[in-house]
């Protein structure tokens, strides 16, 4: 099955500092989404990449996707302490019915 | 802007009694599912839903296990002897084909 896998596990930086994520994932997939998780609380939807796309922005957000090398990063830029937060990847094969494999996520601390 | 809806948002049940989780994907979305995340573990599919069917189900999607889409809006998770290793936060999620997948803010289960 695919398994995103992201890097670091945790990261603290200051605000206003710029954070690096990145994931990695085993089989083919059809695209990646980035998910956004505060302490207990629900998935947020931030970014979807398809496996023919190398680059997609969103606001503060880069994401890269190298399908040879079968990783992703996401970028945020100007960090803010309300993006602390986990992190998480998670690749679909591309169907409809298939479920989302996700990673562990990084655990991200902006510090003020 | 539509949302998934899951209700309760907590529910502490004994080990043993049945439990129905209760999820409103968006009205549009075509692909329903669950998925559990046990505390400071990753998010794990469960079971993905379509045209009043189950598509793709995880080895964790057992005989306790059954989703039903009771009417035209509600899309249920049963769990029908709960053990204490049920007890996680489970997420609804439904998509529109071929884009992200949306969850719901989950339902948090304690099994005592």
């Amino acid at each position: 099955s695919q398994q995103g896998e992201e890097d670091p596990q945790a990261l603290s930086i200051q605000e206003g500092e710029n954070a690096t994520m990145n994931c990695s994932y085993k089989t083919s997939i059809n695209n990646l989404q980035w998910y956004r998780q505060n302490s207990g609380r629900g998935l947020v939807h931030l970014i979807l990449i398809r496996s023919n796309e190398r680059e997609k922005h969103s606001g503060r957000l880069r994401v890269t996707l190298d399908t040879s090398k079968k990783s992703s990063s996401l970028l945020i830029t100007a960090s803010r302490a309300a993006d602390t937060a986990s992190y998480f990847c998670a690749t679909g094969a591309g169907g409809g019915a298939d479920g989302l494999t996700f990673g562990k996520g990084t655990h991200l601390i902006i510090q003020p | 802007e539509p949302e998934v809806t899951q209700t309760p948002s907590h529910q502490v049940t004994q080990m043993g009694q049945e439990v129905i989780l209760r999820c409103v994907p968006i009205s549009n979305h075509l692909y329903f599912y669950w998925y559990r995340q046990i505390l400071g573990q990753k998010v794990e599919f469960l079971v993905s839903f379509y045209n009043n069917e189950i598509s793709e189900k995880s080895e964790i999607f057992d005989d306790q296990f059954s989703v039903e889409r009771p009417d035209g809006s509600n899309f249920t998770l049963k769990i029908r002897s709960t053990k204490l290793e049920d007890s996680a936060m489970y997420f609804c999620a439904s998509l529109i084909e071929y884009n992200e997948q949306f969850f719901g803010p989950g339902t948090r289960l304690t099994v005592l």
